[in-house]
């Protein structure tokens, strides 16, 4: 089973800043099925990222993923307040079908 | 649009049962592969359950095998999640999703419903 460590837990920066969010794989991840999803609080997930690197239809293009085989990066470019939010990594790729999440990264806006 | 809309939660005391409906629209429902993932309030996302278009395959998370099941009625475009011997620890929101994409069964989650509550406790 594929385990996804994400850092930092929590990420404190001020408006315009640039966020870097790492999510690491303990086995590689193939075809870089990695998806990073947003969740505001007391909402629903949100697709953000998949194939690593494909932005989800509406998402700004100040969201942008990368990176491949065990380790995947989500930066968001300029921060702006509406992005306080958990992200998560997910994969699902892996045989047999399991779908894991990473614990994820709180992004607070200062 | 497409919307999902969770419905079955509440409180059921620990050894109970407790059936969970998403209630698909929006969309072509046999179409898709669909999920449901869980969350403790205040901690992460936990996939639970996902089950391919026709209903013919199915996979499940260690820490439910054996007790929850999943299953749609592509007719009336609604997936279910049957939750038997339940524990304390089964207590979160837990979500429906969707498949981004309808030709492959490994498509990351593009839309999600707004959770349904389980609470177990006596």
């Amino acid at each position: 089973e594929i385990v996804l460590t994400q850092s930092p837990g929590t990420l404190s920066l001020s408006p315009g800043e640039r966020a870097t969010l790492s999510c690491r794989a303990s086995q590689s991840v193939s075809s870089s099925y990695l998806a990073w999803y947003q969740q505001k609080p007391g909402q629903a997930p949100r697709l953000l990222i998949y194939g690593a690197s494909s932005r989800a239809t509406g998402i700004p293009d100040r969201f942008s993923g990368s990176g491949s085989g065990t380790d995947f990066t989500l930066t968001i470019s300029r921060l702006e307040p509406e992005d306080l939010a958990v992200y998560y990594c997910q994969q699902y790729g892996s045989s047999p079908p399991l779908f894991t999440f990473g614990p994820g990264t709180k992004v607070d806006i200062k | 649009e497409v919307q999902l809309v969770e419905s079955g939660g509440g409180l059921v005391q620990p050894g109970g049962s407790l059936r969970l409906s998403c209630a698909a629209s929006g969309f072509t429902f046999s179409n898709y592969w669909m999920h449901w993932v869980r969350q403790v309030p205040g901690k992460g996302l936990v996939w639970v359950s996902r089950i391919n278009s026709d209903g013919s395959s199915t996979s499940y998370a260690d820490s439910v095998k054996g007790r929850f099941t999943i299953s749609r009625d592509n007719a009336k475009n609604t997936l279910f999640l049957q939750l038997n011997s339940l524990r304390a620890e089964d207590t979160a929101v837990y979500y429906c999703a969707r498949v981004l994409s309808s030709s492959s069964g490994y498509s990351p989650l593009g839309y999600w419903g707004q959770g349904t509550l389980v609470t177990v406790s006596s």
